[in-house]
């Protein structure tokens, strides 16, 4: 079952703020998020793991609410660079069986 | 490092053709996916591997054949290649850490594929 993100487009001007939410109708072990830009392949950002760790960007943040089956990614002072679409990628229990969103376009304009 | 290498970046195929796709990792990575990914799309994940020798069916493996028999190398095979193939494909790999069995996933740059 693949997990559900909103909203399915954003348009931002630079410096405004964004969130992007992630939603799985089954328990999550973990949650990673990947930015793509047109034409490219996916670039790591973000993982969230069951019990609270986290590995990441540094000017990206997330949270995970494991009760909520949620993760929700913040960026903050969005910049030019930070327009593409945005995946999350879930993991219910099968080490290495991934499941990913059909993710989120975001646009930032100057 | 090359990091995660796909071959190749493009590919035409007449309906029924078969063709194998191949991707290789240097990073002594244990984990290893293949994905399709159609326009506006996110990725599905077709097969995959948790080590050498081993494979494993994801979302949508119909049509599609994978082998694993060095850890580097990730084939993935369209036995008759159907016009609904058409997609962009993206081979990933991530390394397994104790105590952990989920981290970031590295990708190739895709191959593009159409079927006529």
């Amino acid at each position: 079952q693949q997990p559900v993100q909103s909203p399915q487009a954003v348009i931002l001007r630079e410096g405004e703020d964004a969130v992007i939410n992630c939603s799985s109708s089954k328990a999550l072990y973990s949650v990673h998020w990947y930015r793509q830009k047109h034409g490219e392949a996916p670039v790591f950002l973000m993982i969230l793991l069951k019990g609270g760790e986290q590995k990441g960007h540094e000017k990206i943040s997330a949270s995970f609410n494991e009760k909520k089956q949620q993760s929700s990614l913040y960026l903050t002072a969005s910049q030019l660079s930070y327009s593409g679409t945005y995946f999350c990628g879930t993991e219910t229990g099968n080490a290495g069986k991934s499941t990913f969103g059909d993710g989120t376009t975001l646009t930032v304009k100057p | 490092n090359a990091g995660v290498t796909q071959t190749p970046k493009f590919r035409v195929l007449k309906t029924g053709q078969s063709m194998t796709l191949l991707c290789a990792q240097d990073m002594n990575h244990e984990y290893m996916y293949w994905y399709r990914q159609d326009p506006g799309m996110g990725l599905r994940l077709i097969h995959y591997s948790v080590g050498e020798g081993t494979t494993a069916k994801g979302e949508v493996p119909d049509g599609y054949n994978v082998s694993r028999l060095k850890k580097q190398n990730f084939l993935l095979g369209l036995e008759s290649a159907a016009p609904s193939q058409t997609s962009v494909y993206f081979c990933a790999s991530s390394y397994s850490d104790s105590g952990r069995d989920y981290n970031e996933q590295f990708f190739g740059p895709g191959t593009r594929l159409t079927v006529l």
